[in-house]
């Protein structure tokens, strides 16, 4: 198993532009997480989604979208890149809460 | 709702002397808890887990918790620090659907 991927490893934006950042999982997991690091901070929830069709917010929302129309795909989108977006993405996913997180290896992005 | 306290910012420990890395959680019945650790620029990796099965548990790379209900503690020990261990550590409960973290513990070898 590949376990959590996630692409691209890097990205640089100009502010304005737009992205997805591509998490995929090959586990048959229902749950998926996007979490976002600034430096020296801990994860802050973006977005989950616990089964294909459905997500919900998370702590930070603003700035971002998500889809789930796969159990295996968890795309995040960011409109109109700003400054603040600069940070470190990680997606994750669960067959549970109660049995953990397996996590992604991270996408570091800057936005100019 | 459940959440976790990391006791320490900052624990800073001589190589091969013993790591203790403090976690007390807040809950009304036994949650499932863990521990990750994050090196340097990379992403979080499953350190252990408990699930309620034992109360002492087992990890990666000589790490283990035991799970205090009395002390309301999950706290992660190593009998003898290395040089590779200096990372950050996370205590997680889940709560609900989502994952409630810690506030992290660095971890600092010195040689």
């Amino acid at each position: 198993n590949a376990g959590v991927t996630q692409t691209p490893k890097f990205r640089i934006l100009k502010i304005g532009q737009s992205m997805t950042l591509q998490c995929a999982q090959d586990m048959n997991h229902n749950y998926m997480y996007w979490y976002r690091q600034d430096p020296g901070m801990g994860l802050k929830l973006i977005y989950y989604s616990v089964g294909a069709g459905i997500t919900d917010k998370g702590e930070v929302p603003n700035g971002y979208n998500v889809s789930r129309s796969t159990t295996e795909d968890f795309p995040l989108r960011l409109e109109l890149a700003a400054p603040s977006q600069t940070s470190v993405y990680f997606c994750a996913s669960s067959p549970s809460p109660d049995l953990g997180q397996f996590f992604g290896p991270g996408t570091r992005l800057t936005v100019l | 709702a459940q959440s976790v306290t990391q006791l320490d910012s900052h624990v800073s420990v001589s190589e091969g002397t013993p790591v203790l890395l403090r976690c007390n959680y807040s809950s009304s019945y036994s949650p499932s808890l863990f521990w990750y650790v994050q090196h340097p620029n990379k992403g979080l990796q499953l350190l252990l887990k408990y699930t309620s099965a034992a109360t002492l548990v087992k990890g990666i790379n000589g790490f283990e918790a035991e799970f205090k209900k009395s002390e309301t503690s999950f706290h992660l020990t190593k009998p003898s620090a290395h040089m590779s261990d200096a990372a950050e550590y996370f205590c997680v409960v889940p709560t609900g659907n989502q994952f409630y973290f810690g506030t992290g513990t660095s971890l600092t070898v010195i040689p």
